[in-house]
């Protein structure tokens, strides 16, 4: 079945420093992708998606391109601030599974320091 | 801003005692869901709800779980009766009418349910 993994944390880093956060997943043909994130005390919030092979999802400075021949989705930020502090969640839905079933891999914790 | 709002934030219950986790979604979506996460574990799939009925539902979702969408707010998860390992942070979530790859779902802030 579908499965997504991504890196663990915590991951510290100072502001302005530069963020990767690997995330490969396992689908049969094409699943639709996508980025969360969860700050303190708050819900999942989309942060960006990405639907068909090459296509590059960004939003508030971060980027991650749909690479279908290495099953990956890293999510980027080219420089951190203290309040992009959170918890990153990769994911994933469809096409074998419906398209409402989101599947998560298990977070990623990101610690900036100023 | 329109969210999806959870009630309470936090549920202490005894096990074998029944428990509702209330949601409101946001106004115009006719998809919701429920998550749950287990501390240190994924965010997991619970079931899906469209139109009064269950769309999809893992195999989490045993007898023990319901949904309902008693008025035209109010989206509930009940639990029959209460298990230890029920204890994790449920998440709600609702999208709009178009249910396809390029849907967003929102998430509300969660309720921790503990059980005792």
């Amino acid at each position: 079945g579908n499965s997504v993994t991504q890196m663990e944390g915590p991951v510290t880093l100072s502001e302005e420093a530069f963020l990767t956060i690997n995330c490969t997943y396992t689908a049969t043909g094409y699943p639709s992708l996508f980025w969360y994130v969860q700050y303190p005390g708050e819900g999942l919030q989309l942060l960006l998606k990405a639907t068909k092979a090459d296509d590059k999802g960004s939003n508030k400075g971060f980027e991650a391109t749909y690479r279908k021949e290495t099953t990956s989705f890293h999510l980027e930020k080219g420089s951190v601030q203290v309040s992009d502090s959170a918890v990153y969640f990769c994911a994933l839905s469809g096409p074998t599974d419906s398209w409402g079933k989101l599947q998560f891999g298990a977070g990623t914790q990101v610690v900036v320091t100023p | 801003e329109p969210e999806v709002t959870q009630t309470p934030s936090h549920q202490v219950t005894q096990m074998g005692q029944e428990v509702i986790l209330r949601c409101v979604p946001i106004s115009n979506h006719l998809y919701f869901y429920w998550y749950r996460q287990i501390l240190g574990q994924k965010v997991e799939f619970l079931v899906s709800f469209y139109n009064n009925e269950i769309s999809e539902k893992s195999e989490i979702f045993d007898d023990q779980f319901s949904v309902e969408r008693p008025d035209g707010s109010n989206f509930t998860l009940k639990i029959r009766s209460t298990k230890l390992e029920d204890s994790a942070m449920y998440f709600c979530a609702s999208s709009e009418e178009e249910q396809g790859q390029h849907n967003e779902q929102f998430f509300g802030p969660g309720t921790r349910l503990t059980v005792l």
